[in-house]
């Protein structure tokens, strides 16, 4: 198996709803990561976790929230987010530093 | 992390060599280069990585000069369905970041 699954696929949240991005491999990958997309922009990293603990965070403001309840999933908790936040988001896996293996991505629209 | 420069775009048409080249002058001694592919809404996709010389796989080539400076990405005998976004990345650890990218549109 060496797919990273997303779910759901395409997201539809007001301001004030609070939703998750949920994200799983079972390749046995050590490390997860979240990407955000805006159209026509390269992926711009957002949280990486190694081990289930994260190891990075790129100031991501705290209306995104990521969780690791064990080395297959990743979700990403949305709260309070606006408009501009819309993107495409992104998880990937890599084993230790390696090749990062992205799913298709989470559409999201926020109204 | 070394910052990495590419085109922002390339047309070519079916059939033909498609060489990409991206300068990464500030790279580090364990770095290496990896180039992904990635078409409208969907992840990007590993295309090839390398740290010196030249590797090849079944779909690309990428040639590293000794000074590690820069790398060129070759797609031999390009076809429609190889329009996508192309990114050269300079990798070492888990802070993978993604550069502008190079627009490839073949052309029939």
């Amino acid at each position: 198996d060496t797919e990273v699954t997303q779910t759901p696929k395409h997201l539809v949240m007001g301001m004030t709803n609070k939703k998750s991005l949920k994200c799983e491999q079972h390749m046995g990958h050590r490390a997860m990561y979240w990407y955000k997309q805006k159209a026509k922009k390269p992926p711009e990293l957002m949280f990486v976790y190694s081990y289930e603990k994260l190891s990075i965070n790129e100031s991501v403001p705290s209306r995104f929230s990521p969780e690791c309840p064990n080395s297959s999933l990743l979700n990403l908790h949305l709260h309070a987010l606006q408009p501009e936040d819309s993107a495409l988001y992104l998880c990937a896996s890599s084993q230790e530093a390696g090749e990062l293996f992205f799913g298709e991505g989470s559409r999201l629209t926020v109204l | 992390l070394a910052k990495t420069t590419q085109p922002i775009s390339m047309d070519s048409y079916e059939g033909q060599e498609v060489n990409i080249t991206c300068s990464h002058n500030n790279i580090a001694t364990n770095d290496y280069i990896t180039w992904y592919q990635q078409f409208p809404s969907q992840g990007p996709r590993f295309i090839i990585q390398g740290y010196k010389t030249k590797v090849t796989n079944e779909v690309a080539s990428l040639f590293i000069p000794a000074d590690r400076k820069s790398s060129t990405l070759s797609l031999p005998r390009v076809s429609l369905s190889d329009t996508a976004v192309y990114y050269c990345l300079v990798t070492g650890g888990f802070k993978t970041i993604f550069g502008a990218g190079t627009r490839l549109f073949v052309k029939a």
